[in-house]
């Protein structure tokens, strides 16, 4: 059975720090998925990392993959308010013969609370 | 541009008591999928549907069963409603899993 966790859980930051959130899986796979989601509302989808060492940035958020590790790590860079959500990362197990079909497991979420 | 539409948005039941919950997309996605959102916990799949007229079980799907009723349309229907059920169910699409899911806003469901 799949493992996804993630830590920490409850990450309480200053505005203008750096920090990462870490999530390591238990089985083989390459396709991993980091979400944000605010209270309340619905999942919005951040990165997918496809591939060993895959790294993706969008403003103060950086996404990185490390397939042999079973380790994705969400890098923020000069926190800011808005930055406020709960982060899932998910993970999806190939079948037998290779194919996926999209089946994630996530991790269950790190509340990130940037305060001034 | 409506994405991933669920209705209803909020829903009371009472135990024993039938429901079918309702996701449609407009993207042209081939695969669909329901996941349950607990308290403190993330997501869990219930069903999914990779392709039209397939559907598959996935971690939770004990007390539910699905349709694919067409390419857009991918319903949950909870036949004798617990409890245990009360939850936030959320459906996605996607046009490949190489692609991220796009994520309806979600039925707050409460089963007494």
């Amino acid at each position: 059975e799949l493992k996804v966790e993630q830590n920490p859980l409850f990450l309480s930051m200053q505005e203008g720090k750096n920090y990462t959130i870490y999530c390591n899986y238990s089985t083989t796979s390459d396709r991993l998925y980091w979400y944000r989601q605010d209270p309340g509302k619905s999942l919005e989808s951040l990165f997918v990392l496809l591939s060993n060492g895959a790294v993706k940035q969008e403003g103060r958020l950086m996404a990185s993959l490390d397939t042999k590790a079973r380790l994705s790590t969400l890098h923020i860079t000069a926190a800011v308010h808005d930055l406020s959500a709960t982060y899932f990362c998910a993970v999806d197990i190939s079948n037998a013969g290779g194919t996926s079909y999209g089946k994630l497991t996530f991790g269950q979420g790190t509340i990130l609370t940037v305060h001034p | 541009n409506a994405g991933v539409t669920q209705t209803p948005k909020f829903q009371v039941l009472k135990t024993g008591q039938s429901m079918t919950l309702q996701c449609a997309q407009d993207m042209n996605h081939n695969s669909m999928y329901w996941y349950r959102q607990d308290p403190g916990m993330g997501l869990r799949l219930i069903y999914y549907s990779a392709s039209e007229g397939t559907t598959d079980k996935g971690e939770v799907p004990n007390g539910y069963n699905v349709s694919r009723l067409n390419k857009r349309e991918f319903s949950l229907r909870l036949e004798s409603a617990a409890p245990s059920q009360t939850s936030v169910y959320f459906c996605a699409s996607t046009w490949d899993s190489r692609q991220p899911q796009h994520f309806g806003d979600g039925t707050r469901l409460s089963i007494l």
